[in-house]
């Protein structure tokens, strides 16, 4: 199975900063590699899918790069409803797997 | 616009079964490259994905619960199930259903979750 690790797990921000984060996997995948935002009682959505491509409607602050075993998403200039927890997740072999998160707390 | 809707008890007995439905609306369940998977998050902690449907009936399931676990599919209700058998406390989570969405370029083919329905929290206690 393919682990995910991401750093940090958790970040202090304040609104306007850039901030990234990172995902690590413990083996290539490629770009099959996708993220994901969570608030508080609400169910994940979908930012960046395959690595680098942002899904429709969501805001271009939101980036994501890195091919192989390490990836980034990078949040150019945080807004108030940015803060939340972020999960990376590998879709190139069954079963599916998940980063343990970071969450992203304002200072 | 597809929208997913979980449904099921939200309270199960210990060494029972765990039963949950996901509601397609918006769309139907057959049309589309869609893979159709649940999702788990016991309260505080990550994801874990459980296992997926194509509407043929074909299933992928995580090891990890492949002995307990049935993923079904109903297109006529546009719907898939998930059941758990032999729950323990450790499966207390809320339970998420998400299209597996698939992408084909010339030469990959590429999958996400999205969307995802509300969840819905199930309890394992007598």
């Amino acid at each position: 199975d393919i682990q995910m690790t991401q750093s940090p797990s958790s970040l202090s921000a304040s609104v306007g900063d850039r901030v990234t984060i990172t995902c690590r996997a413990s083996q290539s995948i490629s770009s099959y590699l996708n993220w994901y935002q969570q608030k508080p009682g609400k169910a994940p959505k979908l930012l960046i899918y395959a690595a680098s491509s942002l899904q429709s409607g969501v805001p271009s602050r939101f980036s994501g790069s890195g091919s192989g075993t390490n990836f980034t998403l990078a949040i150019s200039s945080l807004q108030p409803e940015d803060f939340a927890t972020y999960y990376c997740q590998q879709s190139y072999s069954t079963p599916y797997s998940f980063g343990q998160g970071t969450k992203l707390e304002i200072k | 616009q597809v929208q997913l809707q979980e449904s099921g008890p939200g309270l199960v007995k210990p060494s029972q079964t765990l039963s949950l439905t996901c509601t397609v609306s918006g769309g139907s369940i057959s049309s589309g490259s869609y893979y159709w998977s649940w999702i788990r998050q016991p309260a505080g902690k990550g994801l874990e994905w459980i296992g997926r449907i194509y509407t043929s009936g074909s299933t992928d399931y995580n090891p990890s619960l492949k002995s307990r676990v049935t993923i079904s599919v109903d297109t006529s209700k546009n719907q898939f199930s998930l059941k758990l058998s032999s729950v323990t406390a450790a499966d207390t989570a809320v339970y998420y259903c998400a299209r597996d969405q698939v992408h084909c370029s010339s030469t990959t083919c590429k999958n996400w979750f999205d969307p995802w329905g509300q969840g819905t929290l199930v309890t394992v206690s007598s």
